[in-house]
């Protein structure tokens, strides 16, 4: 099975700030299948990005993925109020699928 | 519009047995993967188990807390998913979602759509 590590447990930051998120898996992710989701209380998650760079319909271009292998960063180039909320990155190359314990970004 | 709208949950005693159903919607259901995903309160996401089209097999694939207590399977006529749980134990109190990907061609994603999620609650 593999254990993705997500990094860090909470990112504090104002409206306007870019954030940085990542997701580091315990052996390589078959073909990058990762995905990116954002889940805001009392909501289904929302997928922003998947195949760990390419973005899901309607996300706005502020969200980018990247990385390969083990490691992969999920970037906020400039957080919106609406952003703040938990990112979970979820492999999907190899079953068992796994997903990251998650990453709260919330307001400074 | 693509819908997928699960049922069955509710408080089941440990040990006991629940079947939860999801009936999709606004796409060809038996042509799709479908997945089950749940969320303890207060904690994070975890995958369940998938299910294959029956064009690509049919099987099934489970996370290992829940292999050999929980049965994925599916109606393609009454374009339902079903979740046949088990021996419940507390730890499998959650709300339970079940979510389908569609694709338009290989590599490019047309949607990831989610249900709204029942909870199931495992205490005596």
């Amino acid at each position: 099975e593999i254990v993705l590590t997500q990094s860090p447990g909470t990112l504090s930051l104002s409206p306007g700030e870019r954030a940085t998120l990542s997701c580091r898996a315990s052996q390589s992710v078959s073909g990058s299948y990762l995905d990116w989701y954002q889940q805001r209380p009392g909501q289904a998650p929302r997928l922003l990005i998947y195949s760990a760079s390419s973005r899901a319909t309607g996300i706005p271009d502020r969200f980018s993925g990247s990385g390969s292998g083990r490691d992969f960063t999920l970037t906020i180039s400039r957080l919106e109020p609406e952003d703040f909320a938990v990112y979970y990155c979820q492999q999907y190359g190899d079953s068992p699928l796994t997903f990251g314990q998650g990453t709260k970004v919330e307001i400074k | 519009e693509v819908q997928l709208v699960e049922s069955g949950g509710g408080l089941v005693k440990p040990g006991g047995s629940l079947r939860l159903s999801c009936e999709a919607s606004g796409f060809t259901f038996s042509y799709t993967w479908m997945t089950w995903v749940r969320q303890a309160p207060g904690k994070g996401l975890e995958w369940v188990g998938r299910i294959k089209s029956k064009t690509d097999g049919g099987t099934t694939d489970y996370a290992p807390p829940v292999k050999g207590r929980f049965a994925i399977s599916r109606d393609d006529s009454k374009n339902t998913l079903f979740l046949q749980m088990e021996g419940l134990k507390t730890e499998d109190t959650a709300i339970y979602y079940c979510k389908t990907r569609l694709w338009y061609a290989p590599g490019s994603l047309s949607g990831d759509y989610w249900g709204q999620g029942t909870l199931v609650t495992v205490s005596s």
